[in-house]
């Protein structure tokens, strides 16, 4: 089975100031798609970006990019400008050719007036 | 419009008792999920059903039980109750054969707490 490893339990940042949450995966599939997720404590889960893994060009929504490592199997998230809102648990996905979902543990971000 | 709702959001039981967990999609996926997030987080994918397969945890234990009415329906059952299944519950949807947009819809989440 796939597995995804989110290795920073904890992070914080600075408002304003940039942060990068890690994730790193294990995976013998060529095709499939990796996500982020944030979950505020709302506890709602909200898509942030998608990335397919046949597409080299990194993913980018708004202040959100993300740097993938197709070789490396590693996809970070990098939040530019931080904002208050920011603050949640962010889950990085994996999603196997055969449609099942692999999460990572996740990283609790704390943005720092 | 809500895409995928649970109902309902709180639960509060008393253990030994038989409960269950309602979700309802309006995004026409073919494939449903049942996540279980405890304490710290964690994720725990329980199962995922289309219409052809129902693909469960071997770790759930058999008192967890999906029932689909339909394609638009997953719901939870939950028998004889144990303080170890306080968690938060989620629901969660997907198209299975869409290149694009294939991520998970996820509903808000049912609280269950067992005393």
């Amino acid at each position: 089975a796939q597995t995804v490893t989110q290795s920073q339990p904890e992070m914080s940042v600075q408002e304003a100031e940039t942060v990068t949450l890690s994730c790193t995966y294990d995976t013998s599939e060529s095709d499939y798609y990796l996500f982020w997720y944030k979950q505020p404590p709302s506890r709602q889960m909200i898509l942030v970006i998608r990335q397919e893994a046949y597409k080299q060009q990194n993913a980018t929504e708004n202040r959100f990019s993300v740097n993938f490592q197709k070789a490396a199997k590693s996809f970070s998230l990098k939040i530019s400008d931080s904002q208050l809102g920011d603050a949640a648990m962010y889950f990085c996905a994996y999603r196997s050719f055969g449609n099942q979902f692999y999460f990572g543990t996740g990283t609790s971000l704390t943005v720092i007036p | 419009d809500t895409a995928v709702s649970q109902t309902p959001k709180y639960l509060v039981t008393q253990m030994g008792n038989d409960k269950s967990i309602k979700c309802e999609q309006n995004l026409g996926h073919d494939t449903m999920y049942w996540y279980k997030q405890d304490s710290k987080k964690f994720l725990k994918i329980m199962f995922s059903y289309n219409n052809k397969e129902l693909i469960i945890n071997e770790t759930v234990p058999n008192r967890f039980s999906p029932k689909s009415p339909d394609k638009a329906h997953l719901n939870l059952h939950i028998n004889s109750l144990e303080l170890g299944d306080s968690a938060v519950y989620f629901c969660a949807s997907s198209q299975s054969d869409r290149p694009s947009y294939n991520e998970q819809f996820f509903g808000p989440g049912t609280r269950l707490t067992v005393l």
